[in-house]
């Protein structure tokens, strides 16, 4: 079975703090790719990263910076600098070979970023 | 627009009656998927389209569900014979190929089940 927990289900800040949201998934397959969404108020999906199961490099996007390690089965999203346009609810997902092309996503992270 | 589009963005319905999202994918995007978000159960897959192969029907939570895409573009999600606990939003998300592409999602169809 696949399976993504994201274990924080609401986390709040304070405006520059740094805050890392944790991903924990499961799956059987050797080749997957893991994925990261955000979904501000607003309510529509916006597409942060992508990264396969071969390439366990660190990326890091402006504020953004993502910790994958196979070891631990964990996709790791830190986020620098925290601001308020940050707050939204974060998904963490997973696609694996024997599943076809569907997503399977964690419960989703609440941030809140407090001026 | 660029992005994909849904339509309608809010629907309100009366047990028992039937319903018809849409969906219009990004052109050139060959998958297309239907996902449902609902507080207790999360984000789950419903259907997924690909090209001109057999749908992975493998979400649908019953045969009240189904869903078609016409010409590799648009596609409808029906939902037959409407119950509350279908009240959820439906999104829509389309890539350009299948496996391992990012998916772009809608807005999404809120659909509430009086």
């Amino acid at each position: 079975a696949q399976k993504v927990t994201q274990a924080q289900t609401e986390i709040s800040v304070v405006e520059k703090e740094d805050v890392t949201l944790d991903c924990v998934y499961e799956t059987r397959d050797t080749t997957y790719y893991l994925f990261w969404y955000k979904q501000p108020p607003s309510g529509e999906l916006v597409f942060l990263i992508r990264r396969n199961s071969f390439d366990e490099q660190n990326e890091i996007s402006g504020r953004y910076s993502w910790n994958f390690q196979k070891s631990t089965s964990s996709f790791n999203f830190t986020i620098t600098a925290s601001q308020v346009v940050d707050s939204a609810v974060y998904f963490c997902a997973l696609r694996g070979s024997s599943n076809t092309g569907k997503l399977i996503f964690g419960q989703g992270t609440t941030l809140q970023v407090k001026p | 627009g660029a992005g994909v589009s849904q339509s309608p963005s809010n629907k309100v319905t009366e047990k028992g009656k039937d319903v018809e999202l849409r969906c219009d994918p990004i052109s050139g995007h060959t998958a297309l998927y239907w996902y449902r978000q609902s507080l207790g159960q999360g984000l789950e897959f419903l259907i997924y389209f690909q090209g001109n192969s057999a749908p992975d029907k493998s979400g649908l939570p019953s045969d009240r569900f189904s869903a078609e895409r016409t010409g590799g573009s648009v596609s409808t999600l029906t939902i037959q014979r409407t119950q509350q606990e279908d009240s959820a939003v439906y999104l829509c998300a389309s890539s350009l190929s299948g496996m391992w592409d990012e998916q772009f999602f809608g807005p999404g169809t809120r659909l509430t089940v009086l």
